[in-house]
């Protein structure tokens, strides 16, 4: 069974912090990885795939890393606003195109104003 | 919006109650998917439909009967369900499983099911 990792589980920061997040998993087994973005109460949205070691993706204040050498990908978010307070989902697509995705428990972000 | 939408959002039963939960998809996707989210846990992927046709069924009890009537709508099926049941049922959406190198999954606001 795959396992992917995700960590710190919450996090709780100031507006205007930058933070970051990680994402654990096998690099055998590497395919692709997709970061989301779930808001409470709404749909999971589709952040970034990344397919390449050292794919660096960037959307507005967010961004993405990846090394599948050693199996994992951070999440940063610079100058956190309180709209960014969400559960933030990697998934790991394992091995081939058509495969379905495994995800990770999630990291809950919390931003104060 | 993601484009693919749930029916109902809330839903309450017995263990002894029929009911189907419903997905829409608008985006022209031939991939559908159920998955279940329990407290503490990971999104758990049930089942796969690519092009009307189920390709994976994560060894989900039979109490789920999933059906896809075509390439836009797909229905979980539920009857003689438990209490440990009780989860978030998310649908999802993808262009297919066949050509596609990554698989960026639409995901509707899932269905609160509470089994008492």
């Amino acid at each position: 069974i795959l396992n992917v990792e995700q960590s710190p589980q919450s996090l709780h920061v100031q507006e205007g912090d930058s933070t970051n997040f990680t994402c654990s998993f096998p690099s055998s087994n590497f395919y692709a990885l997709h970061w989301y973005r779930w808001e409470t109460a709404k749909s999971p949205e589709a952040l970034f795939v990344m397919t390449l070691n050292g794919d660096e993706k960037k959307k507005g204040r967010i961004s993405a890393t990846l090394n599948t050498k050693e199996g994992y990908s951070y999440l940063y978010i610079k100058g956190s606003q309180p709209e960014d307070s969400a559960t933030y989902l990697c998934a790991l697509q394992a091995n081939q195109a058509g495969t379905a995705l495994i995800f990770g428990k999630g990291t809950t972000l919390s931003v104060s104003s | 919006e993601t484009g693919v939408t749930q029916t109902p959002r809330h839903l309450v039963m017995g263990m002894t109650n029929k009911k189907s939960l419903k997905c829409e998809q608008h985006l022209g996707h031939n991939a559908m998917y159920w998955y279940k989210q329990s407290a503490k846990k990971p999104l758990e992927l049930m089942f796969v439909y690519n092009f009307k046709e189920q390709t994976e069924n994560n060894s989900v009890p039979s109490r789920f009967s999933p059906e896809c009537p075509n390439s836009s709508h797909l229905f979980l099926h539920l009857h003689t369900l438990q209490p440990e049941d009780s989860a978030l049922y998310l649908c999802a959406s993808s262009q297919d499983l066949q050509e596609t190198l990554t698989d960026t999954q639409y995901f509707g606001p899932g269905t609160r099911l509470t089994v008492l």
